[in-house]
């Protein structure tokens, strides 16, 4: 699986869009771009995966460059509930068995 | 409701002693996992498997058993050859084993062995 960098920490206010970015530059053809976060003490939380195409769902949009080198989840209002440890992830469509989670971005939510 | 449910929320041993952590989902998922987290660090895979009897070796799978007799269960046993114990168990499921299904998690086993 390709490797992943993300910035350690972030902060945002309550009610404003969080932009959590992720590079992912050798990152190959049949890799998704997956998004998980973590709260405090408790089991990680899908949010949104992508291969090429922009996605949204209830909880975020995910936003993939053309070339496919970096990608940035997007909280469109951030709430102090959304304070967590925020993981992309890269994983080949083949790949059986597992997702590698490196150190993520603690985002906090301030009111 | 259907999930992934994992027990005990906390569990105490003692050195030396081999526990057996349970995970159990009712999602009908084929694939299963179980994940380790140490304080302050990412998710790293102990084993995982695809379908009933028959499992893999993660990255750290020494010092740890499972078994997969059930679709919907695979416990794992922290047995005594594991040299650091203690830490923060994460069980997953998924409906198949391919890139494009999504993982889901149960609420974790903490363990702490003293």
């Amino acid at each position: 699986d390709a490797k992943t960098t993300q910035p350690p920490s972030m902060d945002c206010a309550e009610g404003r869009a969080a932009n959590l970015p992720c590079n992912h530059s050798t990152i190959s053809g049949n890799e998704y771009v997956y998004w998980y976060r973590q709260i405090h003490s408790q089991g990680p939380q899908y949010i949104i995966h992508g291969l090429k195409n922009n996605e949204t769902n209830e909880m975020a949009s995910l936003i993939i460059t053309e070339d496919r080198k970096s990608s940035t989840l997007i909280l469109p209002h951030a709430t102090l509930r959304d304070t967590a440890v925020y993981y992309c992830i890269v994983r080949a469509y083949n790949a059986g068995n597992m997702l590698t989670f490196g150190g993520g971005t603690r985002l906090m939510v301030k009111p | 409701d259907g999930g992934i449910t994992q027990s005990p929320k906390y569990l105490f041993r003692k050195e030396g002693q081999n526990v057996t952590l349970s995970c159990e989902q009712n999602l009908n998922h084929d694939a299963m996992y179980w994940y380790r987290q140490d304080p302050g660090q990412g998710l790293r895979l102990i084993y995982y498997s695809q379908i009933v009897n028959d499992f893999q070796k993660g990255d750290i799978a020494e010092g740890y058993s499972v078994s997969r007799e059930k679709k919907e269960s695979f416990p794992l046993t922290v047995t005594s050859a594991q040299k650091n114990p203690t830490a923060f168990y994460l069980c997953a499921s998924s409906r198949g084993a391919g890139g494009s299904y999504e993982q889901y998690f149960g609420p974790g086993t903490r363990l702490t062995v003293t």
